[in-house]
């Protein structure tokens, strides 16, 4: 079974610098998609920004970005210029034909 | 109403009770997920339907019993629960495409079961 492995359970970042969060996945397949979806305290999870597995360029939505390592199956998400609405519940997520899973997640604090 | 909208939010039942939790979405989408989220694990699929039929069921116990009557609305009916079921539970739809699942999330509803 595929596994997604969020190895950060809990992350803190300063106001306006930049955090990176770490995913690993295992799969066999070459054709997922992979995602980061953000959890805010009592509030809906939304998605934050997607990666389509055969596309090597890498996904960029404002300040948050990532970096797809598809050999080393690596999916991280870099959030700069940090701000308090950050603060949030982020899961990783893959996604193929016949599954999908999610990470365990990591709690991001911002420090003012 | 936009988006996925679940009710209730909070439920308390005991482990004799049954009672059903509703899930509805208004984007036009034609797939639905229940998930189960419970602290520090990994969100758990259990079921999928996709235009109206079950897709996925993955080793549910069957005091879980989710219904499909039309694209926009899900059900997830509970019966003889046990205190470990305590969870927040989470819907989810999607337009499925040609290999594009970005899914869209509701509230969540928050059951304890006593």
């Amino acid at each position: 079974a595929q596994t997604v492995t969020q190895s950060q359970p809990e992350m803190s970042v300063q106001e306006a610098e930049t955090v990176t969060l770490s995913c690993t996945y295992d799969t066999s397949e070459s054709d997922y998609y992979l995602f980061w979806y953000k959890q805010p305290p009592s509030r809906q999870m939304i998605l934050v920004i997607r990666q389509e597995a055969y596309k090597q360029q890498n996904a960029t939505e404002n300040r948050f970005s990532v970096n797809f390592q598809k050999a080393a199956k690596s999916f991280s998400l870099k959030i700069s210029d940090s701000q308090l609405g950050d603060a949030a519940m982020y899961f990783c997520a893959y996604r193929s034909t016949d599954d999908m899973r999610f990470g365990a997640g990591t709690r991001l604090t911002v420090k003012p | 109403e936009t988006g996925v909208t679940q009710t209730p939010r909070h439920l308390v039942m005991g482990m004799t009770n049954k009672k059903s939790l509703k899930c509805e979405q208004h984007l036009g989408h034609n797939a639905m997920y229940w998930y189960k989220q419970s602290a520090k694990k990994p969100l758990e699929l259990m079921f999928v339907y996709s235009l109206e039929e079950r897709v996925e069921n993955n080793s549910v116990p069957s005091r879980f019993s989710p219904e499909c009557p039309n694209s926009s609305h899900l059900f997830l009916h509970l019966h003889t629960l046990q205190p470990e079921d305590s969870a927040l539970y989470l819907c989810a739809s999607s337009q499925v495409l040609a290999g594009y699942y970005e899914q869209y999330f509701g509230p969540g509803t928050r059951l304890t079961v006593t």
